[in-house]
């Protein structure tokens, strides 16, 4: 059974830092990887998507890596700011019949002036 | 190209009333799948519709139960509605093909009072 971790579960940094959150799952047999954000009370953003054959993906200061043989992901924030406070999710597709997710907790980030 | 969007943003209902909420998906995509989410933690898989018929579901009572329609729009139903029902109710639409990932509604907080 397929399950997934975060760590940490929640970060507290000033204003500028670069970032790495972690997320691990414990099947590697899997299609792609997905990171969300998630302000509170709303909905899901898609950030990145890493398919199984790729190593990492980059969108402005975002960068996702993926290791499939160790079963795990990090996301690298490069010089943080305060509007990048919010929960971030990494998610994987489930491997049996059909596409649905399975999320871990969440990091929950605050990045401070 | 239109997002997937949710009605309604917010709903209040008392222990054992019923409830719907409902979806459209984002335009090329004919599965839509219905995510619960509980303060604090990741979200849960309800169940998928593809082409009007479930395609999965979740562990989840046959309480919540769900339709799709030929636009591809969905709704969730929740019957006998308890308070552990107050969560964020998420839909998302893909197609079934897993290397697509899945984009997310702004979703619909339910509170059972």
């Amino acid at each position: 059974k397929q399950e997934v971790t975060q760590i940490p579960a929640a970060l507290s940094v000033p204003e500028g830092e670069n970032l790495v959150l972690n997320c691990s799952f414990t099947d590697s047999a899997i299609y792609n990887l997905q990171w969300f954000r998630q302000d509170p009370g709303k909905g899901l953003t898609s950030l990145l998507l890493i398919q199984s054959s790729q190593r990492e993906q980059t969108s402005g200061r975002l960068n996702a890596s993926l290791d499939k043989s160790s079963g795990r992901s990090t996301l690298y924030i490069a010089a943080s700011q305060p509007g990048d406070s919010a929960t971030y999710l990494c998610a994987v597709p489930f491997s049996g019949g059909y596409n649905k997710l399975i999320f871990g907790a969440g990091t929950r980030l605050a990045v401070h002036p | 190209e239109t997002g997937v969007t949710q009605s309604p943003t917010h709903l209040i209902k008392t222990r054992g009333q019923q409830v719907t909420l409902r979806c459209s998906s984002q335009s090329g995509h004919n599965t839509v799948s219905w995510y619960q989410q509980a303060l604090g933690q990741g979200p849960q898989f309800i169940f998928q519709y593809y082409r009007e018929e479930e395609n999965g579901r979740g562990n989840f009572p046959p309480r919540f139960s769900g339709l799709q329609f030929p636009n591809y729009s969905s709704e969730l139903n929740v019957n006998a509605l308890e308070l552990d029902d107050s969560a964020l109710y998420l839909c998302a639409s893909s197609s079934p093909d897993r290397s697509i990932g899945q984009y997310f509604g702004p979703g619909t907080r339910l509170t059972v009072l």
